[in-house]
C-alpha cells in the first residue's frame, strides 16, 4: 500500500527559531507537491519539485526532494507568527496512464512568540 | 484576474440523492482538479480534467464523477449520497496540467453536509 507519511504532525515553535518537517513515502515517485492550509481556509500550493535533488525557496519556507531516500523536507528557517498553518506533502503517483495524487496528514504548525 | 469560483459554497443533501458541484476556473487556465477533504480520511484527490479529458484520477467510486466543457469550467456529480460523502469539496485550476509542474490555485470550496 502506498504511504505518504509526515512528521512531525504537531509541531509548536518559537518564534525566530528553525526546524524541519519530513516526508517520507513508500514508492518511488519523482513530483512531489507541498501546500499550506489557514484553519478554515482553502488550500495554497507552495512548492512543485520535479526532480531528484530539486529545492525550492520562498521567503522563510525551502522544500527539497530526495527521490532515493523517498523523502522530502519543508525546512522553516527563522519562523513568525504568520506561518503558523498545516502544512501538507504530496505524492503524485502513475499506476497505469493515469496518476493520484497521496496526500499526508499533514503538519499543524504553530508559531508562538 | 478572478480567482477560481465554486458554487455552491454550501449544500445540505439527504443519503440517496444525488448532488452537482460547480468550479469556475481562472480565465485561461485549461486544468481543474477537485479534491475531498474530510476529517477522518484527510485530503484526498478525485480527478483532474485537462481539455475536456480526464488526465489524471484518485481512488474513488464510480458514484463521484466529473466532466470539464470547452470553456474549461468543470462540474463533479455524487450520484447516492452517503453519510461519508459529507466533506469539503476543493477544487483547483492551474495554466498546465499541475503534474508538469503547474502552480494550483484553488477555489474557496463548498461544505455538502449529508443527512
Amino acid at each position: 500500500e502506498l504511504k505518504v507519511e509526515q512528521n512531525p504532525l504537531f509541531l509548536s515553535m518559537q518564534e525566530g527559531k528553525n526546524y524541519t518537517i519530513y516526508c517520507n513515502y513508500s514508492t518511488t515517485s519523482d513530483r512531489l507537491y507541498w501546500y499550506r492550509q489557514d484553519p478554515g481556509k482553502s488550500l495554497e500550493s507552495l512548492f512543485v519539485l520535479l526532480s531528484n535533488g530539486a529545492v525550492k525557496q520562498e521567503g522563510r519556507l525551502m522544500a527539497s526532494l530526495d527521490t532515493k531516500a523517498r523523502l522530502s523536507t519543508l525546512h522553516i528557517t527563522a519562523a513568525v507568527h504568520d506561518l503558523s498553518a498545516t502544512y501538507f506533502c504530496a505524492l503524485l503517483n502513475y499506476g497505469g496512464s493515469q496518476g493520484n495524487l497521496i496526500f499526508g496528514k499533514g503538519t499543524k504548525l504553530s508559531v508562538k512568540p | 484576474k478572478a480567482g477560481v469560483t465554486q458554487t455552491p459554497r454550501y449544500l445540505i443533501k439527504t443519503r440517496g440523492q444525488q448532488v452537482t458541484l460547480s468550479c469556475s476556473p481562472i480565465s485561461g487556465h485549461r486544468s481543474v482538479s477537485w479534491y475531498q477533504q474530510t476529517p477522518g480520511q484527510g485530503l484526498q484527490f478525485l480527478f483532474e480534467y485537462f481539455s475536456e479529458t480526464q488526465r489524471n484520477k484518485g481512488n474513488f467510486p464510480g458514484r463521484f464523477s466529473g466532466r470539464q466543457f470547452s470553456n474549461s469550467r468543470s462540474e463533479m456529480n455524487v450520484s447516492t449520497l452517503e453519510l461519508g460523502d459529507s466533506a469539503l469539496y476543493l477544487c483547483a485550476s492551474s495554466p498546465g496540467s499541475w503534474d508538469a509542474g503547474e502552480t494550483q490555485y484553488f477555489g474557496p470550496g463548498t461544505r455538502l453536509l449529508v443527512l
